[in-house]
Formats: C-alpha cells, sequence, structure tokens
C-alpha cells in the first residue's frame, strides 16, 4: 500500500519541453506539497495546497503550475525546462497545514534530467 | 535562508558506533522534526519533538532540543549498516504551513 505515489520515476527531456508529474495520496490527509531536491540535496519547498487550494507558493518562476484536481492529487506542470530545474521532485502530505504534530509523508520522487 | 543546519556535513563510522548529528536553527518554533533519506529514496519521518521538550527517545534514537540555543541534536546509539542514509531537521515556516528543511548529515556506517 503506497502512501504516498509519483509519476514517473525518472524523466528525461530537452530543454524547452514541457512535462507534467503526478502525485496521489491515500492517506486522507488536506495537506499536500512539492518540494525540489538540488545536487547538493538541498530540499526546498515550493508549493503547499491545502484541500484543493494553494497556501504556499515560494519564489518559484511562473514556468510552474502546480494543480489539485482533488484533495488527493497534487500534479506539477513545468513549461519551457530549463537546464537549471534538472532536480529531484518530492511530493508530500501532511494531515492539516502547520499545528504542532504534523509529520510530513513523502513519495519517492521524480529525478528530472533536462538534456 | 534557510532555517535549520546539520553538522557534520557527513559522518563515518563503524556498526555498533553511536553517531551524533546537530542541528541548529534561526527561528522560534513550536516543534523541531528529523526525517531520513536513503539514497534515492523519500524522506522518512523519524521523530517529532516538541519545544516544550528537551528529550525524546524512539527506539535506538534519541533526539535533544535546546531552545536556547536554537539547537537540537540527533543520537543513534549501536548504529547498523542499515542506518546508512542522509538526515534531516526541520522546523516549520512562520506561517506554520510548510517545513523548512537543513542541508542534512550524510551518515555512512561501514561493517
Amino acid at each position: 500500500d503506497t502512501a504516498v505515489s509519483q509519476t514517473p520515476k525518472y524523466l528525461v527531456t530537452q530543454m524547452g519541453n514541457d512535462k507534467s508529474i503526478k502525485c496521489e495520496q491515500n492517506l486522507g490527509h488536506d495537506t499536500m506539497y512539492w518540494y525540489k531536491q538540488d545536487s547538493k540535496k538541498f530540499l526546498k519547498i515550493m508549493f503547499s495546497y491545502n484541500n484543493k487550494e494553494l497556501i504556499i507558493n515560494e519564489t518559484v518562476p511562473n514556468r510552474f503550475s502546480p494543480k489539485s484536481p482533488d484533495k488527493a492529487h497534487l500534479n506539477l506542470h513545468i513549461n519551457s525546462l530549463e537546464l537549471g530545474d534538472s532536480a529531484v521532485y518530492f511530493c508530500a502530505s501532511s494531515r492539516i497545514a502547520g499545528g504542532t504534530n504534523n509529520e510530513q509523508f513523502f513519495g519517492p520522487g521524480t529525478r528530472l534530467t533536462v538534456l | 535562508s534557510q532555517q535549520g543546519e546539520e553538522d557534520p556535513q557527513a559522518l563515518s563510522i563503524q556498526e555498533g558506533e553511536n553517531a551524533t548529528m546537530n542541528c541548529s536553527y534561526k527561528t522560534s518554533i513550536n516543534n523541531l522534526q528529523w526525517y531520513r533519506q536513503n539514497s534515492g529514496r523519500g524522506l522518512v519521518h523519524l521523530i517529532l519533538i516538541r519545544s516544550n521538550e528537551r528529550e525524546k527517545h524512539s527506539g535506538r534514537l534519541r533526539v535533544t532540543l535546546d531552545t536556547s540555543k536554537k539547537s537540537s541534536s540527533l543520537l543513534i546509539t549501536a548504529s547498523r549498516a542499515a542506518d546508512t542514509a542522509s538526515y534531516f531537521c526541520a522546523t516549520f515556516n512562520q506561517a506554520g504551513t510548510a517545513l523548512i528543511f537543513g542541508k542534512g548529515t550524510t551518515l555512512s556506517v561501514s561493517s
């Protein structure tokens, strides 16, 4: 039983292409997140959605557009891919946003390579 | 700037030894969390310590928190090869809506 799943696991594409990464959680959580992990393993929040509504949009280029069709899904669409977008992207979920006992559950990651 | 900073960046030990990792943060917190990331995998939550707690145990893990020094430590006792991973501390941003992660400590345990 996969709690947070992402597809694809690997994505290799050319500069300028548009691609999407899908994320689904079966935990019944209200909040979902996208993180980017660079080659130095630095993990940074990109977006956060609570009950399908955007609550965080960090300084991410507008080429990145998250879409949440329902509470269990948060997809990430990236337009006009650039070399610097190469990274591992992690989806995560938590029961609620914030709070004093808010463990996050992570997906396995999607390794994006832009050539 | 990032909230947490782990120290050391890398740690190599033998099986059976203890491993200690430290984390410093900048702002006031409600809690601090530690996560583990095995190579090529997502992060897994290990333990959460609240701001009014000073120490917490979970199996072979011991976490301490010193809010006056804005620091936390993670101790793994009697380490095993399977403990080889990167370890991250994380605290919430000011709005309490997302976790801010440190750069992590990469632990290698050799048998």
